[in-house]
This record gives structure tokens, sequence and C-alpha cells, in this order.
């Protein structure tokens, strides 16, 4: 049962473009979601996080953007940077037990020069 | 100084085999993790220590078992391994408060053949 799902398995963007990456979550009890990147070889590292209270949370080049009624959320890079190029996990937690993430099967993004 | 280290970073067994994997944190936090990575790619929480004590035991079977002598380590000993726990291994910590990210380790990657 696949309560956070990450439709696309890979995309692939221009550097300097916006890149969009989608989430979509079916238990409403969630109400804080995180973003991970995660390079080859490497363990996840956080990126940013929005709490169901907000609808938008921005850091640099990152925005995460959060819709409770359509139980989705994205995440955009602007500009898209080569470095950006890795897998990006989308995680949500509550529900009572805020010591679990259920993770996302996550997006391979290649930012291309 | 590494937050999060894992080790061995590689290990390769036979089947039926007994293995242990180390956990060590730096970070000061109270909470630590044991996420299994699958061949699908999905990161799945498979155990949870809040100062020594379990509070997360997701349906793993007790072939596995977490060890934490103190809150910066939490060790993952497995017994008679099978092919099907061939995956990476990732260790995590946070502090109580899951409204904080979740740090990870690089990741354990356990082939068995």
């Amino acid at each position: 049962d696949q309560q956070v799902k990450q439709n696309s398995p890979s995309l692939s963007v221009q550097e300097g473009r916006i890149s969009i990456l989608n989430c979509d979550y079916t238990n409403s009890m969630f109400d804080y979601f995180l973003w991970y990147k995660k390079y080859p070889a490497e363990g996840p590292t956080f990126l940013i996080s929005i709490s169901s209270i907000k609808d938008k949370n921005e850091d640099g080049r990152f925005t995460v953007f959060l819709n409770k009624s359509a139980k989705h959320l994205s995440l955009h890079i602007v500009p898209s940077q080569p470095g950006d190029s890795a897998v990006y996990f989308c995680a949500a937690s509550g529900g009572g037990s805020n010591y679990k993430l259920t993770f996302g099967k996550g997006t391979l993004l290649t930012v291309n020069p | 100084d590494t937050a999060v280290s894992q080790t061995p970073k590689y290990l390769v067994t036979q089947m039926g085999n007994d293995k242990s994997i180390k956990c060590e944190q730096n970070l000061g936090h109270d909470t630590m993790y044991w996420y299994k990575q699958d061949s699908k790619k999905f990161l799945k929480i498979m155990f949870s220590y809040n100062n020594k004590e379990l509070i997360i035991n997701e349906t793993v079977p007790n072939r596995f078992s977490p060890k934490s002598p103190d809150k910066a380590h939490l060790n993952l000993h497995i017994n008679s391994l099978e092919l099907g726990d061939s995956a990476v291994y990732f260790c995590a910590s946070s502090q109580v408060d899951l409204r904080t990210e979740q740090f990870f380790g690089p990741g354990t990657r356990l082939t068995v053949l």
C-alpha cells in the first residue's frame, strides 16, 4: 500500500530552466512533508520541508507547494543546475506516529548543461 | 567529521550466515532508525529507537534484531541471512521531535549469495 507516490520515475531538464517534481499522498493524517535528495552511493540528505498549516515554503532555489485538498505536493527548483542531478524522495509523517517517515519511490532528476 | 556513519559500506555473504551492521551518530540526537531500500527503490523504515528504547518495529522478520548500547549507536544484527535480505540498509538519526529532518548515513549494501 503506497501511501506516498511519486509517479514520475525520471525527469530531464535543461540547465537554467525550472524543475518540477511531484508527489501525491493518500493518508489524510499526514501533516508534515519533506523532500530529500540522494546522490549515488550516499545517504539521502534533507532538502526542504512543509507543515500542513502552510501551502508554500521557500528556501533559495527550492520551493515546496502543498495542496491539501488534492493531497499533492510539488518541489520546484529554479534555476536548475547540473549539480541538482540526483534522486529526489518525497516523505511524509503524521497521524500520531511522529517518528515514522513514509517515503515515495523517488524521481531521478537529470539537469543537462 | 561524519555525522552518521555506518560500517561496513559493502557486505557480501552467503545465505544462512549471521551478520551485523554498525551505526554511530555524533549529532547528539535522541532517536535513531534503520531503513531498508530494496530493489524497487522504496525506503522503508524497519526500526526506531529513542534514548535506547525501541519505539517503532515495523513488520520485520525476527531474524533482524536491533541493539542500542547507548543513544549514539544503533546496530543491526541479522541472523540466518536470506536472498531477499539483499538491499541497501540506511541508518538515520533525528531529534525526538520529527518536525526536523532525519540525517542519514551513507548506507550499507548487503548482498546475500
